[in-house]
């Protein structure tokens, strides 16, 4: 079964850091573009930061920046995401996305969400 | 960054009707766009991409069409499992955004 799993969520204070996880099982991982997009409560989604299969590639949202940081560990069939400086306005649902093969941008598995609280 | 704006936000709909939801862009995004299903508590669902192309497992009901800055989501007959919050999304030079969303809602 095709499956990403996210963990590392959690409450934090403003200006602290986290590290989000997502495991990948039931695909080639190493294959494929991995992204994460955000959810903020009652809110539409928001793309956060995507990775091409190699990390050759690596883009982020002007949201985050300078503060956030995409990986990959192959080896793992992991994808992580790096959460520095937070604010509240980082309060969101994270989901880590597959990128669909050929289509560029378009997300045909996603993990079921971490939860990241910013608040003091 | 291209702006994606859906219409109607919310749009009520009973069982057997036809239901239609726009995208426009803000720029031509040459058809990297696709479609998202999503029902409160769960992750987002792949339901059309490159403007029209049904995923696999999508029933046939869904279909998409348009290109340049307009775009629509049809739903031939609605049915029980499809009232929830729709989602376009564009892709361009390795940038992506969504619309808002469009609830449809039982009437």
């Amino acid at each position: 079964e095709v499956q990403l799993v996210e963990s590392g969520g959690g409450l934090v204070q403003p200006g602290t850091s986290l590290r989000l996880s997502c495991a990948a099982s039931g695909f080639t991982f190493d294959v494929y573009a991995m992204h994460w997009v955000r959810q903020a409560p009652g809110k539409g989604l928001e793309w956060v930061s995507g990775i091409s299969w190699n990390s050759g590639s690596i883009g982020y949202a002007d949201s985050v920046k300078g503060r956030f940081t995409i990986s990959r560990d192959n080896a793992k069939n992991s994808l992580y995401l790096q959460m520095n400086s937070l604010r509240a306005e980082d309060t969101a649902f994270y989901y880590c996305a597959k990128e669909k093969l050929g289509v560029p941008g378009t997300f045909d598995i996603w993990g079921q969400g971490t939860m990241v609280t910013v608040s003091s | 960054d291209i702006q994606m704006t859906q219409s109607p936000s919310t749009l009520s709909a009973s069982v057997g009707d036809r239901v239609t939801i726009t995208c426009r862009a803000s720029q031509s995004i040459s058809g990297w766009l696709a479609w998202y299903q999503q029902k409160p508590g769960k992750a987002p669902k792949l339901l059309i991409y490159k403007a029209s192309s049904l995923e696999s497992g999508v029933p046939s009901r869904f279909s998409g069409s348009g290109s340049g800055t307009e775009f629509t989501l049809t739903i031939s007959s609605v049915q029980p499992d499809d009232f929830a919050t729709y989602y376009c999304q564009q892709y361009n030079s390795y940038s992506q955004t969504f619309g808002q969303g469009t609830k449809v809602e039982i009437k």
